[in-house]
């Protein structure tokens, strides 16, 4: 158990581009979630995957945020066209049934 | 009516006090409570987790679980600067559990 891994953990992005993610979970671990968080509040919750399944994504996730997990495993997280208040830490967590969860160490978005 | 409810803080305390964070939370359908403490910076760490009324002791924290009152609270004894810190509480409902809510977090600070 390594833990959950996410890359890069920093990022510096110019208003427009486009930016991907990368989470990969604790390897037992079948749900995998992103969460997004600013200065000063809770995890807001972005988007869930059980096994390759994606099962709910936000209402407040714009056109603009994508998540994949193709084969169960990695997930990646692709925002098109950022914008400054896409600034954020980019948390993804997983668990299987039964256990709480767990999470990585983050990707810091910074959008310039 | 936001989801789960915290008290933003900041909640100081003296080395060697009591602290008590307290959370409400609007769905009567969850099901797991948490308790997560983040540092400036870094990803959330899970402390404690209930799920039956009552109360939880792990060493120095005890979870307190009131489903009538939709209430959940966490007591930290004999608080230690290292304890400083913030704590989200978070609440998993929907159907099997699926997706955490978490709480903007409560600022402590345990003042030697």
């Amino acid at each position: 158990d390594t833990g959950v891994s996410q890359d890069p953990r920093h990022k510096i992005t110019k208003r427009g581009q486009n930016v991907t993610f990368r989470c990969d979970p604790i390897s037992e671990h079948n749900r995998l979630y992103w969460y997004r968080q600013t200065l000063g509040q809770g995890p807001e919750f972005l988007t869930y995957f059980q096994n390759e399944a994606q099962l709910e994504k936000s209402r407040l996730l714009s056109d603009r945020f994508s998540a994949e997990r193709p084969k169960g495993s990695f997930s990646t997280l692709e925002i098109q066209r950022t914008e400054q208040g896409d600034s954020a830490m980019y948390l993804c967590a997983s668990m299987t049934q039964g256990t709480p969860l767990h999470f990585g160490n983050g990707t810091r978005l910074t959008v310039t | 009516q936001k989801e789960v409810e915290q008290n933003s803080g900041p909640l100081s305390v003296p080395e060697g006090a009591i602290a008590s964070l307290n959370c409400t939370y609007s769905d009567r359908g969850s099901q797991s409570f948490f308790w997560y403490r983040q540092y400036s910076g870094k990803s959330p760490e899970l402390i404690m987790f209930i799920y039956s009324n009552g109360d939880k002791e792990d060493g120095r924290f005890t979870a307190q679980l009131n489903k009538a009152s939709q209430y959940v609270s966490l007591l930290i004894r004999d608080s230690q600067p290292s304890d400083s810190a913030t704590y989200l509480c978070a609440v998993t409902h929907g159907t099997g559990g699926f997706k955490t809510i978490f709480g903007a977090g409560t600022r402590l600070f345990v003042k030697a």
